[in-house]
């Protein structure tokens, strides 16, 4: 099984630019959850899917953040135009909608908005 | 609402001799309770969880957890630390009684173990 794969793993962009970032959940998983991580704020959850259907998106900081996911082993944040504060690891998680839905991160993107 | 206190930044200890790492949780219902380890640079890896049942949960690489209710803590626990075990570990937890799916993360804990 390869895990939840993401890419880039690293992005360094100026202020301004469009960046995103892409995600490929776990085969057979039917949630998606993209999540920041940074040393002020610590993990945050950004947007989960369910079925591909956006299901919360109430911790997206602004209308710079989108996300999108149009088939089940797809999914892709886009931040435009970035800023600085922007900078973080953004995760990518998968789980199955059991019960408990246990969920798997991905690698992280680390990005960098000068 | 859900939320998760880990009230140690960072939790030193000698190899070989057991750990502890300390979480504790609200909800207001009844909770799913995780562990995960970041490794540098790496993502969370998954390590243990607890649903319901037996309070002891035993996960990933001899890692253990405690579930209790009345002082609503999840602590880690392992016997015998490794230097390997050197990482992040984050508690999260979810409420089983609500239909949000996210986990809460608390703000983690640094281990250090020293040979």
């Amino acid at each position: 099984d390869a895990g939840v794969i993401q890419s880039p793993r690293h992005e360094v962009t100026e202020m301004g630019q469009e960046v995103t970032l892409r995600c490929k959940p776990i085969s057979g998983h039917n949630s998606l959850f993209w999540y920041r991580q940074t040393m002020m704020r610590g993990l945050e959850l950004l947007i989960y899917f369910n079925n591909n259907v956006p299901i919360d998106d109430s911790g997206m900081p602004e209308d710079r953040f989108s996300a999108k996911m149009p088939n089940a082993s797809f999914s892709t944040l886009k931040i435009q135009p970035s800023e600085p504060r922007d900078s973080a690891v953004y995760f990518c998680a998968s789980s199955f909608r059991d019960r408990v839905e246990t969920q798997y991160f991905g690698p992280g993107t680390r990005l960098l908005v000068l | 609402a859900q939320s998760v206190a880990q009230p140690e930044d960072q939790v030193n200890v000698a190899e070989g001799n057991p750990l502890t790492v300390k979480c504790t949780y609200s909800v207001s219902g009844n909770p799913y309770l995780f562990w995960y380890v970041q490794y540098p640079n790496r993502g969370l890896q998954f390590l243990l969880k607890y649903i319901t049942g037996d309070n002891l949960v035993k996960g990933s690489y001899g890692f253990e957890a405690e579930f209790n209710k009345s002082q609503t803590s999840f602590h880690l626990k392992k016997p015998s630390a490794l230097v390997s075990d050197s990482a992040l570990y984050f508690c999260a937890v979810r409420d089983s009684d609500t239909g949000r799916r996210a986990l809460t993360f608390g703000s983690g804990t640094r281990l250090q173990v020293q040979p």
